[in-house]
């Protein structure tokens, strides 16, 4: 099955500076690759999403970039803010896209430093 | 609200006892999943639903572990004989049929401690 490893683990970032999250997947028939961020005592949230026909996709300060090739894909937040601290989830899924075949990574805690 | 709603928010218990988790999903949604996440862990998916069909438990770890939904609306999630183990972050999340965006909207979850 699909496995999904994601780093790091912890991030600290000062505000307004960049951060980076990085994910490797394992199987190469995967081709939707969701970002999710989960706020203290919330569920996750879809933030952004990749399908596999495109290499980068952004929404304002967010972006996602993908290598299928290399089976990696990472998320890009520029201009951080205290609001952006949380947890963030990436997960990959199988061919047919759908929710049920998506496999999580272990998360990063994202903190944004005043 | 429209979202999905779980409760209770927290549950204490002792080990060993019986409890019941129960998640009302987004209406019209007609999938549903559960998942565990454990502290500093990822999301572990548990079992799925999606309309009448059957479920799919693949993801349940024990025979502990059961869910029903009825009508097609509401779950519960019931963990016999809990163990310490089971200690855990337990989140709902529902889908709308035919989506093929595969985005889950997630309940703030259920935390559960055994003692």
């Amino acid at each position: 099955g699909e496995n999904v490893e994601q780093h790091p683990s912890t991030l600290s970032v000062q505000e307004g500076d960049s951060a980076v999250i990085k994910c490797t997947y394992s199987d190469s028939a995967s081709n939707y690759f969701p970002w999710y961020k989960q706020e203290l005592g919330k569920g996750p949230q879809l933030i952004i999403d990749i399908r596999s026909n495109v290499g980068e996709k952004k929404d304002q300060r967010i972006a996602v970039t993908l290598n299928k090739t290399a089976k990696h894909f990472s998320l890009h937040i520029t201009e951080t803010q205290p609001e952006d601290s949380a947890v963030y989830f990436c997960a990959a899924s199988g061919p047919s896209g759908s929710a049920r075949q998506l496999t999580f990574g272990s998360g990063t805690q994202l903190t944004v430093l005043p | 609200g429209a979202g999905v709603s779980q409760s209770p928010s927290n549950k204490v218990t002792e080990k060993g006892k019986d409890v019941e988790l129960r998640c009302d999903p987004i209406s019209g949604h007609t999938a549903l999943y559960w998942y565990r996440q454990s502290l500093g862990q990822g999301l572990e998916f548990l079992i799925y639903f999606q309309g009448n069909s059957a479920p799919d438990k693949s993801g349940l770890p024990s025979d502990r572990f059961s869910a029903e939904r009825t009508g097609g609306s509401v779950s519960t999630l019931t963990i016999q004989r809990t163990q310490q183990e089971d200690s855990a972050v337990y989140l709902c999340a529902s889908s709308p049929r035919g989506s093929n965006t595969g985005e889950l909207f997630f309940g703030e979850g259920s935390r559960l401690t055994v003692l």
